[in-house]
């Protein structure tokens, strides 16, 4: 089992609606997680991170963190085409190893 | 620059060739990662340093791909006797200091290609 899971995808969502992603982590000693973006032929680029239970919002993006079902999410609300890309959910262990998911893949059609 | 620096950018070699891969981190950055990502997936750890040590090589696949941080800055990865099940993005981060709260910033990645 890898130690982040996240839902498959492809993800298609029309211009202005809501996408959700979701990620689930095997690693109970995990202490942070963060959600990277990485656009075609680039490096990933970070856009969140969230390490206490609960919500963080940050403009248009709400991470979310239930460390009791292992769960972290993403939300993209309004969501333009610029934010079509490949989303990649990561948690730290040990204080200082971050392993990735192997990444959701969202198209927003305009 | 104020980014993660890697250099080449595309890397095309033959099966069996020895190659090294060089990430020069943020100025100040003591946590250094390698990465390799292959397409579809996500980013797979390789390799940590803290300063000049690997304080975590436990990613490093085989004997034949080894990396260094001589003076707490620049690192260099290298592969030897190339394969081509070694063809992939090779991915460098750094951060501050590694700890939990301290988010990894990726360089622009190495596209290792074995023929």
């Amino acid at each position: 089992q890898k130690e982040v899971e996240q839902n498959s995808g492809p993800l298609s969502v029309p211009e202005g609606a809501i996408a959700s992603l979701n990620c689930t982590y095997s690693d109970r000693g995990s202490q942070s997680f963060f959600w990277y973006r990485q656009y075609s032929g680039k490096s990933p680029e970070l856009i969140m991170f969230i390490y206490s239970n609960g919500d963080k919002e940050d403009g248009r993006f709400t991470a979310q963190l239930n460390k009791a079902s292992q769960y972290v999410s993403l939300l993209i609300r309004d969501s333009q085409p610029s934010d079509s890309a490949t989303y990649l959910c990561a948690g730290i262990s040990n204080d200082y190893k971050l392993s990735f998911g192997a990444g959701t893949t969202v198209t927003v059609r305009a | 620059g104020a980014g993660v620096s890697q250099t080449p950018s595309n890397k095309v070699t033959e099966k069996g060739k020895y190659v090294e891969l060089r990430c020069d981190p943020i100025s100040g950055h003591t946590a250094l990662y390698w990465y390799r990502q292959s397409l579809g997936q996500g980013p797979e750890f390789l390799i940590y340093f803290q300063g000049t040590g690997a304080a975590d090589d436990s990613g490093l696949p085989n004997d034949r791909f080894f990396a260094v941080r001589p003076e707490g800055s620049v690192s260099t990865l290298k592969i030897q006797r190339t394969e081509r099940g070694d063809s992939a993005v090779y991915l460098c981060a750094s951060s501050p200091h590694g700890g939990g709260n301290s988010p990894l910033h990726f360089g622009n990645g190495t596209r290792l290609t074995v023929t």
